[in-house]
């Protein structure tokens, strides 16, 4: 199995911060590479897809990058809605496996 | 409006059985392949299985942890997704997204809370 590995694990930010998450995986998967966003109590949300792609209505200062084994979530200015839990998942292969999280608090 | 709504969740005995659905709405379900993914309470997510469209012979995928023991299926002349879930365990206990599996998982439904516990 493919392993997904984030950090860091846990995020202290303010608004207006400029964040990156980044995930790893344990072996290649090209840009076959989603994150999600996922409130507490809530279905997760998808941001983006096959690496750097926006999902249709999701911000813009949501983007992407990657491809191989190394990938990055950036938001460009935190907005209060943002404080969540981000997840990363490869579809390169089954099983599809997911990060572990990272959760984004206020600071 | 795209609505994803899953049923069938509860409290079941270690060993017994429970089907999950999932009733569709808002795009063409036949067309997508759909997927089941799960989340123990406070913990990370997990996918658990796959049904591709007709045009992919309805083929499926399963987690290892679930595969001889779950299966996947489809109506898409009811635009529905069901999970037949069989000689359960403690640790299925999680909550159970029903997903459409297009650019990664694109859409997502609510979820259903699934206990396994004498």
């Amino acid at each position: 199995d493919i392993q997904m590995t984030q950090s860091p694990s846990s995020l202290s930010a303010s608004v207006g911060d400029r964040v990156t998450i980044t995930c790893r995986a344990s072996q290649g998967i090209n840009e076959f590479l989603g994150w999600f966003q996922q409130k507490p109590g809530r279905a997760p949300k998808s941001l983006i897809y096959d690496a750097s792609n926006l999902q249709s209505g999701v911000p813009s200062r949501f983007s992407g990058s990657g491809s191989g084994t190394d990938f990055t979530l950036t938001i460009s200015s935190l907005q209060p809605e943002d404080f969540a839990t981000y997840y990363c998942q490869q579809y390169k292969s089954y099983p599809y496996t997911f990060g572990q999280g990272t959760k984004l608090e206020i600071k | 409006e795209v609505l994803l709504v899953e049923s069938g969740g509860g409290l079941v005995q270690p060993g017994g059985s429970l089907r999950l659905s999932c009733a569709v709405s808002g795009f063409t379900f036949s067309d997508y392949y759909m997927d089941w993914v799960r989340q123990v309470p406070g913990k990370g997510l997990q996918w658990v299985a796959r049904s591709r469209s007709k045009p992919k012979g309805y083929t499926t995928e399963y987690a290892a942890s679930v595969k001889g023991r779950f299966t996947i299926s489809r109506d898409d002349s009811k635009s529905s997704l069901y999970l037949q879930m069989n000689s359960l365990k403690t640790e299925d206990t999680a909550v159970y997204f029903c997903v459409r599996g297009h650019n990664s998982f694109d859409l997502w439904g609510q979820g259903s809370l699934v206990t396994v516990s004498s």
